[in-house]
Parts: C-alpha cells; sequence; structure tokens
C-alpha cells in the first residue's frame, strides 16, 4: 500500500508559471525524495530532503518540509513544456531502505 | 554501463507462462530494489536487496514472485504461473546507502 499522497492529482499551467505540488505522508521518516516520470518512462531522482532540513533548492527546483505535520511541496519554478511529467514524492517508511511512493501528480504545462 | 538496465522492455505472456525480468544496476550499488507499477499509479515496493542478500520481500504480492541476485550484482525477477492482474511495468533501482535512487526504463509486462 501507498502512504504518500500527493495533491493535486493533476495540474495544468501555462509556461513561465510556476508549480506547486503537495506530498503527504503517515509514518517517521530519515528522508523524502521527488521524482519525476515522463510518460513510458524510468522514474528521475530530482531531490532528496532529510528530516533535519526545511528547505532545499536545486536549479528551479524547491522544496520544503514540514516534519510537524507530514508534508512536503515541490515548486518548480519558470516551468517549461519538457517539464510535463508525473511527479511523485517518496519517503523511506521509518528508517527502513524502501522508498513508499504516493500516487503521483500528472503536471502539464501549456506552451 | 552508465544506469540501470533493465530487459526485455516489454514482454508479453500467456496466462500461466513463467517469466523472468533482468536487471543490471549500477556497478557499485549495494542496494537493489523492485517495485511494480500499475497504470496511472505510483510504484509499489516488492522487495529489497544489500548485495546479496534479500532483506526485504514483504511486497511481493504471492509465492509466484520470486527475486534472487546471487552475485550482488545482476537481479533476475522470476514470475511463476502469470496472471492477468500481474500485467504491470516492472521497475528496478539501485543506490549507495542514504542516497537517491536511479531507476531502469522499466519492464512493461501484458499477460494475455
Amino acid at each position: 500500500s501507498q502512504q504518500g499522497e500527493e495533491d493535486p492529482q493533476a495540474l495544468s499551467i501555462q509556461e513561465g508559471e510556476n508549480a506547486t505540488m503537495n506530498c503527504s505522508y503517515k509514518t517517521s521518516i530519515n528522508n523524502l525524495q521527488w521524482y519525476r516520470q515522463n510518460s513510458g518512462r524510468g522514474l528521475v531522482h530530482l531531490i532528496l530532503i532529510r528530516s533535519n532540513e526545511r528547505e532545499k533548492h536545486s536549479g528551479r527546483l524547491r522544496v520544503t518540509l514540514d516534519t510537524s505535520k507530514k508534508s512536503s511541496s515541490l515548486l518548480i519554478t519558470a516551468s517549461r513544456a519538457a517539464d510535463t511529467a508525473s511527479y511523485f514524492c517518496a519517503t523511506d517508511d521509518k528508517g527502513a531502505q524502501k522508498l513508499v511512493f504516493g500516487q503521483g501528480t500528472r503536471l502539464t504545462i501549456n506552451p | 554501463g552508465a544506469g540501470v538496465s533493465q530487459s526485455p522492455r516489454y514482454k508479453v505472456a500467456k496466462r500461466g507462462q513463467d517469466v523472468a525480468l533482468r536487471c543490471d544496476p549500477i556497478s557499485g550499488h549495494v542496494s537493489l530494489f523492485w517495485y511494480q507499477q500499475a497504470l496511472g499509479q505510483g510504484p509499489e515496493f516488492l522487495t529489497y536487496f544489500q548485495n546479496e542478500a534479500q532483506l526485504d520481500k514483504s511486497g511481493l504480492p504471492s509465492d509466484r514472485f520470486f527475486a534472487e541476485r546471487p552475485e550482488g550484482s545482476v537481479s533476475t525477477l522470476k514470475i511463476q504461473r502469470t496472471q492477468q492482474e500481474d500485467s504491470a511495468v516492472y521497475l528496478c533501482a539501485s543506490s549507495l546507502p542514504r542516497a537517491g535512487a536511479f531507476f531502469g526504463q522499466g519492464t512493461r509486462l501484458t499477460v494475455v
């Protein structure tokens, strides 16, 4: 079973706008990760944020983590058509090695 | 190779047939994972190896599913007597400890 829930399930915005996706989880974690998946392809690791971090940046990506609310957000700034993909958050499920994924947010960037 | 390689990319099996899916992880990656992804869903954990040891197989849906990694490198996921509900994309991932995972392109299994 999956513990993470992404919100919204689908998001459609214009190129150049910012996209924000949210993730909630249920258990204690050591870290939370975000992945991107293009249609019919494997997952690509985007960013990892540890439980003692509150915010992390990587290029146009900004991730926040609130362990008190068991939630995280992924912000993509200045979106591009190439950002069209599904985005998943994944947690390490009480420090275990396995990743537990959410259902994903399907992001569409309209040119 | 530069990334995680999975073969075959596509597999069509008749119901009741046995299949074997192969994963070549990134060289030196100790951890190897198998996930199952149904259409429109997130990946679901199947099993985890640390080197050749299968440390977690809690996600395997039935005893028809079996995975091995005998030399701590290449792994094979075997599904016996395939059923239609086994149709999914099977993803393999490898990683270093406490780091992000690198995923292969997956094997799309269709059971007819």
